[in-house]
């Protein structure tokens, strides 16, 4: 019930194109959804983030749509750029409970962008 | 940058050894989080810290272990070790006051063991 299941695990794209990367959860506990984003050698930076009470969320390039009711969730990256090029992480949290705010993780989506 | 520090960068060591990864918070983080990273395990919550107690336990190893201290910096020993710990080992910290404030990663500590 904790899961976060990710996809897909990879994604190539080409230069302005519009990646989208998939998150489901199980734990409907869980009431704050960020995405990162993971360079090699670096660690997650945190991109955008959604709560529950929103269905989508915007910021420069990177969107969130949130669908309560199918407890999903996806990452868009309008015009995507071969600096986008990373490894992308979405995560869900509670801050209820004995939870205090870990994160759950998904498996990851390897993004590359092709100029 | 995120302001978060860790080191060592990298460590090297045996099966059987003992080290210590050390985390510096952000400037105000009050909270501490520890993670693993690995290829079949993903990213792990281990632990996490709350000016100096702790708070929330995730499948951390009884071999690993924690602490945060008066200046809010947080150490994780990790003792007996086996080949299954190589890792990245991270931090985050977040401000901790507030429902589920951001948490800001460091650049973490890749441990290999021989």
């Amino acid at each position: 019930q904790q899961q976060v299941k990710q996809s897909p695990q990879s994604l190539i794209v080409q230069k302005g194109g519009i990646p989208i990367i998939n998150c489901a959860y199980e734990n409907t506990a869980f009431d704050y959804f960020p995405w990162y984003q993971q360079f090699p050698g670096k660690g997650p930076a945190l991109l955008i983030a959604i709560r529950p009470d929103v269905s989508e969320k915007k910021e420069g390039r990177f969107t969130i749509s949130f669908n309560k009711s199918a407890k999903q969730f996806s990452l868009h990256i309008m015009d995507s750029q071969p600096g986008d090029s990373a490894t992308y992480f979405c995560a869900a949290s509670s801050a209820g409970g004995t939870s205090y705010g870990k994160l759950t993780f998904g498996q990851g989506t390897i993004l590359t962008v092709h100029p | 940058d995120s302001g978060v520090t860790q080191t060592p960068k990298h460590l090297i060591t045996a099966t059987g050894q003992r080290v210590t990864l050390r985390c510096s918070p952000r400037s105000g983080d009050l909270s501490v989080y520890w993670y693993q990273q690995s290829l079949d395990q993903g990213l792990q919550f281990l632990i996490q810290y709350y000016n100096g107690e702790e708070r929330a336990k995730g499948n951390i190893l009884e071999r690993f272990s924690a602490q945060q201290f008066p200046d809010l910096h947080s150490e994780l020993n990790l003792s007996s070790l086996e080949l299954g710990d190589s890792a990245l080992y991270f931090c985050a910290s977040s401000s901790g006051r507030g429902r589920n404030q951001p948490q800001h990663f460091g650049d973490g500590t890749r441990l290999s063991i021989l």
